[in-house]
């Protein structure tokens, strides 16, 4: 069964600062993978989708990379602002009618 | 504005009771998911619907069930049956399956048994 891991779990940084979440899947047989934010009670906003034949996706500074031999994605944040605090959930595809989620990363942005 | 609807937002339930939660798209879109989300667990897969009159049973169905009468509609009751119903419950939907297509996500159902 796939299972998808993100660490750091917690995540500070002052604003400004560029900063990298990683995700991490034990299965590379996947079809694709999305990057979702998470406002606390909220529901999930998709943020990025790649595709199992795509290496990156891009949206304003956000970029989002996969690496399926290695089992690995990257969301990279761009120029932090507070308005990115949030958890981060990366889920990845397995063309089975299902997605498995990560736990998430949980990312403030220190003003 | 298109988007999904869950209803209501909080609600209680007294061990024994059957609750329903609603969750409505207008997005037109043919496939629906029920998902629950507990405190650092990842969210894990209750049920979900590719087309009207049809759905599945994901990773955690024991003491749920759903239907499936529009296409617009996914109602989720969580039974007596369940035994740990406390937890935050989000519906979303997506133009078709889970592999190739972004979800969208509705702003959740928290459920607390006194």
């Amino acid at each position: 069964k796939q299972e998808v891991t993100q660490i750091p779990a917690a995540l500070s940084v002052p604003e400004g600062e560029n900063l990298v979440l990683n995700c991490s899947f034990t299965d590379s047989a996947i079809y694709n993978l999305q990057w979702f934010r998470q406002d606390p009670g909220k529901g999930l906003t998709s943020l990025l989708l790649i595709q199992s034949s795509q290496r990156e996706q891009t949206s304003g500074r956000l970029n989002a990379s996969l690496d399926k031999s290695s089992g690995r994605s990257t969301l990279y944040i761009a120029a932090s602002q507070p308005g990115d605090s949030a958890t981060y959930l990366c889920a990845v595809g397995t063309g089975a009618n299902n997605l498995f989620f990560g736990t998430g990363t949980r990312l403030t942005v220190i003003p | 504005d298109g988007g999904i609807t869950q209803s209501p937002k909080y609600l209680f339930r007294k061990e024994g009771q059957n609750v329903t939660l609603s969750c409505e798209q207008n997005l037109n879109h043919d496939a629906m998911y029920w998902y629950r989300q507990d405190p650092g667990q990842g969210l894990r897969l209750i049920y979900y619907s590719q087309i009207v009159n049809d759905f599945q049973k994901g990773d955690i169905a024991e003491g749920y069930s759903v239907s499936r009468e529009k296409k617009e509609s996914f109602p989720l009751t969580v039974t007596s049956a369940q035994k740990n119903p406390t937890a935050f419950y989000l519906c979303a939907s997506s133009v078709t399956g889970l592999g190739a297509n972004v979800l969208t996500f509705g702003a959740g159902s928290r459920l607390t048994v006194l």
